[in-house]
């Protein structure tokens, strides 16, 4: 079982839309958790860094948050337009024998349409 | 400013034979992170290197090797390369090891025949 599980797979939305993405996550404590925005053919971009203390963070028209609790984080994107169009991964850093750990999601793959 | 730059942009070997990929990170960046991307998978951690010494490292074999340079660009090396090996070798540059953002290059397409 991966440690982090994105949902859904993949997505249509209607250009101007809003969306919410998913990530489930077993690592706990960690160091950070990350969503990063990966075009095809392309390296991740980061849009949002979260320490294990954080329960928010926003980059423009990304919103992430974090419940330690439940072991969940969300990616929310307002007023979605074309070039949101990507795979959105959800990743998380911890330590685990004096050796720095990281674990990607699969991504969750967003189509945005006209 | 340059971003992270990745040589060569694509590659073809065949099985058995050895590969070294090249990175050179954001100038003033101090960590490099080596990462495999199979095709529609997220990408897998291989390593982690900060001031030329290993940091982190993913569940890969050994036939898989890094380092890092004075200048802290960074080599990944692959032995005895196998037809699974087929994947997008990704290159991240951050500051340090801590929570600051990682810019990736647009990685190596390596294509094992």
């Amino acid at each position: 079982k991966n440690q982090v599980e994105q949902s859904p797979q993949s997505l249509i939305i209607l250009e101007g839309k809003n969306c919410t993405l998913q990530c489930n996550y077993t690592v706990s404590p960690f160091s950070n958790l990350r969503w990063y925005k990966q075009d095809t053919g392309r390296g991740p971009v980061s849009l949002t860094i979260m320490t294990f203390s954080e329960n928010t963070k926003s980059n423009g028209r990304y919103t992430a948050t974090l419940d330690a609790d439940t072991k969940q984080s969300s990616l929310h994107i307002t007023a979605s337009q074309l070039s949101d169009s990507a795979s959105y991964i959800c990743v998380v850093t911890y330590e685990s024998g004096g050796y720095q750990k990281v674990t990607f999601g699969i991504g969750t793959k967003l189509q945005v349409i006209p | 400013d340059a971003g992270v730059t990745q040589s060569p942009t694509h590659l073809i070997k065949t099985r058995g034979q050895q590969v070294t990929l090249r990175c050179s990170p954001i100038s003033g960046h101090k960590s490099v992170s080596w990462y495999q991307q199979v095709l529609g998978q997220g990408p897998q951690f291989i390593f982690q290197y900060y001031e030329k010494e290993e940091r982190g490292r993913g569940n890969f074999p050994d036939r898989f090797s890094a380092r890092q340079f004075p200048n802290y660009s960074s080599e990944l090396n692959v032995n005895a390369l196998l037809l699974g090996d087929s994947a997008l070798y990704l290159c991240a540059s951050s500051l340090g090891t801590g929570n600051q953002p990682q810019h990736f290059g647009d990685g190596t397409r390596l294509s094992i025949l």
